[in-house]
C-alpha cells in the first residue's frame, strides 16, 4: 500500500465547475498536509496547507482534512482553464525530527473551456 | 517566485560522468531539502539540511550521491558515475520557521 494515494485521473471538468481532488494517507499520526500545483515541465508550487481537521479556504481553493478517515481533499471552485495542471498531495508522515514530505503521484486536472 | 534558485536548469551528461547541482534558498530558509522527480510520479525525498547539518538521508541516496551545505546557505548535490536511471528532475526546497516547503525551478538531468 502506498503511503499517500491520489486518484491519478485524468480528471476533466467544464469551466466554472467545482473540481474535487482527493488524497488518502497511511500514517494516523500525520499532522501536516499540503497541496501543490505543477504545470507541465515546471516545479511544484505550494497552493494550500492544512494542519487541523475541517475546512480551510483561500480564494477559490478549499482544503478539507479528516484525520479520523485519513483523508484530505482540495476543492477548486469556478474552475478556469488556467487551473489545468497536475495537483500533488503531500504529507509529513513522520512529524518531529523527520520533516520530509511524502507525495502522492498526482492527479491531472483538465478544465475544458 | 519562491526565491529559491537552482543551477543549472538543464544538464545533459554521458553515463559515467560526474555532475553537480547548486541550490540557493533565501536567507530565511534554515532548512533545505533535495527531492527527485521522475515522469508521472511525485517528488521523492533525498536528503535534508538544518543549517549546515545534514540530518536525514533517504535509502534512495546511494553512495554515488553526496550533498553539502557548507555555510548553511547554498547547497550542492553531486552525482558520481552517473547512470541512465539517474535521469530525473532534481528539486530543491527551502523551509523557514513554518513547515511549508517552497521549491526552486529544478534541474532536469538527462544521462545519455
Amino acid at each position: 500500500q502506498k503511503e499517500v494515494e491520489q486518484n491519478s485521473g485524468p480528471l476533466s471538468v467544464p469551466e466554472g465547475a467545482i473540481a474535487s481532488l482527493n488524497c488518502t494517507y497511511s500514517d494516523r499520526g500525520s499532522q501536516s498536509f499540503f497541496w501543490y500545483r505543477q504545470y507541465s515541465g515546471k516545479s511544484p508550487e505550494l497552493i494550500m496547507f492544512i494542519y487541523s481537521n475541517g475546512d480551510k479556504e483561500d480564494g477559490r481553493f478549499t482544503a478539507q482534512l479528516n484525520k479520523a478517515s485519513q483523508y484530505v481533499s482540495l476543492l477548486i471552485r469556478d474552475s478556469q482553464p488556467s487551473d489545468s495542471a497536475t495537483y500533488l498531495c503531500a504529507v509529513n508522515l513522520t512529524p518531529g525530527s523527520a520533516r520530509q514530505l511524502t507525495f502522492g503521484s498526482g492527479t491531472q486536472l483538465t478544465v475544458l473551456p | 517566485d519562491t526565491g529559491v534558485s537552482q543551477d543549472p536548469r538543464h544538464k545533459i551528461t554521458k553515463r559515467g560522468q560526474n555532475v553537480t547541482f547548486r541550490c540557493d534558498p533565501i536567507s530565511e530558509h534554515n532548512r533545505l531539502y533535495w527531492y527527485r522527480q521522475t515522469l508521472g510520479q511525485g517528488p521523492e525525498f533525498l536528503t535534508y539540511f538544518q543549517n549546515e547539518a545534514q540530518l536525514e538521508k533517504s535509502r534512495l541516496l546511494s553512495d554515488r550521491f553526496s550533498a553539502e551545505r557548507p555555510k548553511g546557505s547554498f547547497s550542492t548535490l553531486e552525482i558520481q558515475r552517473t547512470e541512465q536511471g539517474d535521469s530525473a528532475m532534481y528539486l530543491c526546497a527551502g523551509e523557514g520557521d513554518k513547515t511549508e516547503q517552497y521549491f526552486g525551478p529544478g534541474t532536469r538531468l538527462t544521462v545519455t
